[in-house]
């Protein structure tokens, strides 16, 4: 069954320190997310993705934020100068349409120093 | 502000006896709404979507049925086995697009033996 994948599992960084969360939605799928989970609170919606630009972003996808397609199957969240509150687990979501069920990565766990 | 409130925030239940998860919503316009399991570390799975229409859908032992009117909706695990421990966290859309969930704080569900 296909699945969303991202990578790395886990990153450590430094503060100020940019890092790329990276995803590879499912191959059919044309609406792309992410969110995040700070440890012990709820799902939280960043920004979502189609037809090459944003669609929608939420109050936490600032400047420091960017997302990227850059080829045919990878989905990018960029964080430019990590903050310490930037920790949490980052989730890419992908769904066929966008009324549709968006399934779930496994989450990258970011922790900043 | 779209809100989702779940409750109970947690409950331990033996195996094999079944339990009621319960959301309420102030969504509007409301498009669907969604239960997904999140083990521990992962992420979200989902269990069952229901638009306006719909009143009860269900996934196996996953019973979910919406109330649109008093908006509230109602997960039923029957049965519950070891492996149902998580969290089950009740998602609504409005009817602006699907761009924008709006997540509970989940349910979390330990099943003991």
């Amino acid at each position: 069954e296909p699945e969303v994948t991202q990578t790395p599992s886990h990153q450590v960084t430094q503060m100020g320190q940019e890092v790329i969360l990276r995803c590879v939605p499912i191959s059919n799928h044309l609406y792309f997310y992410w969110y995040r989970q700070i440890l012990g609170q709820k799902v939280e919606f960043l920004v979502s993705f189609y037809n090459n630009e944003i669609s929608e972003k939420s109050e936490i996808f600032d400047d420091q934020f960017s997302v990227e397609r850059p080829d045919g199957s990878n989905f990018t969240l960029k964080i430019r100068s990590t903050k310490l509150e930037d920790s949490a687990m980052y989730f890419c979501a992908s769904a066929s349409e966008s009324t549709d069920t968006q399934y779930f990565g496994p989450g990258t766990r970011l922790t900043v120093l | 502000k779209n809100q989702v409130e779940q409750s109970p925030q947690s409950l331990i239940i033996l195996e094999g006896k079944n339990c009621t998860l319960q959301c309420n919503y102030t969504v509007s316009p409301f498009s669907n709404l969604r239960w997904y399991k999140q083990d521990t570390g992962r992420g979200p799975v989902s269990l069952t979507i229901m638009t306006f229409s719909e009143n009860t859908k269900s996934n196996g032992r996953y019973t979910a049925t919406l109330d649109a009117d008093t908006k509230q909706s109602s997960l039923h695990i029957t049965a519950s086995q070891l492996s149902d421990s998580a969290s089950y966290i009740c998602v609504v859309s409005d009817a602006y697009g699907n761009n924008r969930l709006a997540f509970g704080k989940g349910n979390q569900v330990v099943v003991i033996p």
